[in-house]
């Protein structure tokens, strides 16, 4: 079946040690997302990829950036994890970047700070 | 400023008791209306997608309807599989396809 998967599901650092999150696909869809959600909280996007083209939400703190080496992978890298970045990291994607288009999303990462 | 709300925080039903879930919005330009359902520690779930005012999508146990202002979830006797945070998320154009989410409704059904 196609899917999105998330690796590790669940990821424990160090406050400051570095952290990359993986997501893949197999849908061939053209745009990924990374969202950030926090306990009984609702996701936040953090950014996205169409195609090739990063796209950052104003509001996206410097430590996190990420990198699409090709159309089916997608990494979240947390430069140097706070306690307040403990959270779960979704990734999703969507067909195309037009309206209207439903975003598909992973099983997610938990992150813990330590 | 683009807003969602949904309402309640939280929902108890008994097994068969049918309700509804409420989600609000206030954006500029909608793009689509979309329902999730969340599990306890996994990704949010897709259910639907609603365009236009008057719209209305059925699965299952479940029927999402969309008016200009509001979408509601109705559940008709739920089991307690059905038991799930129900995020509802509004697509505005900004960028390539922003999802705006509300809240969500932690919604549990006992047998």
């Amino acid at each position: 079946d196609a899917m999105v998967i998330q690796n590790p599901r669940y990821q424990v650092t160090q406050f400051g040690k570095p952290v990359t999150l993986s997501c893949s696909q197999t849908l061939n869809h053209n745009v990924m997302y990374w969202y950030q959600q926090k306990s009984s909280q609702a996701p936040k996007l953090l950014f996205h990829y169409y195609d090739k083209d990063f796209n950052n939400e104003a509001d996206t703190p410097d430590n996190f950036q990420s990198r699409r080496p090709n159309t089916s992978f997608c990494f979240l890298d947390i430069r140097s994890p706070g306690l307040g970045d403990a959270a779960m990291y979704l990734c999703a994607t969507s067909k195309q970047a037009g309206g209207g288009e439903t975003q598909y999303f992973g099983p997610g990462t938990r992150l813990l700070v330590l | 400023e683009d807003q969602v709300t949904q309402s309640p925080e939280a929902l108890r039903l008994q097994e068969g008791e049918s309700s509804s879930l409420n989600c609000s919005y206030t954006v500029s330009g909608l793009r689509g209306l979309f329902w999730y359902r969340q599990d306890p520690g996994k990704g949010p779930e897709f259910l639907f997608t609603l365009y236009s005012a008057g719209e209305e999508k059925e699965k299952e146990r479940l029927k999402a309807t969309l008016t200009k202002k509001e979408s509601f979830l109705h559940i008709t006797a739920p089991k307690p599989e059905d038991s799930a945070t129900y995020l509802c998320a509004v697509q505005i154009p900004q960028g390539a396809q922003k999802l705006v989410f509300g809240q969500g409704t932690r919604l549990t059904i006992n047998p």
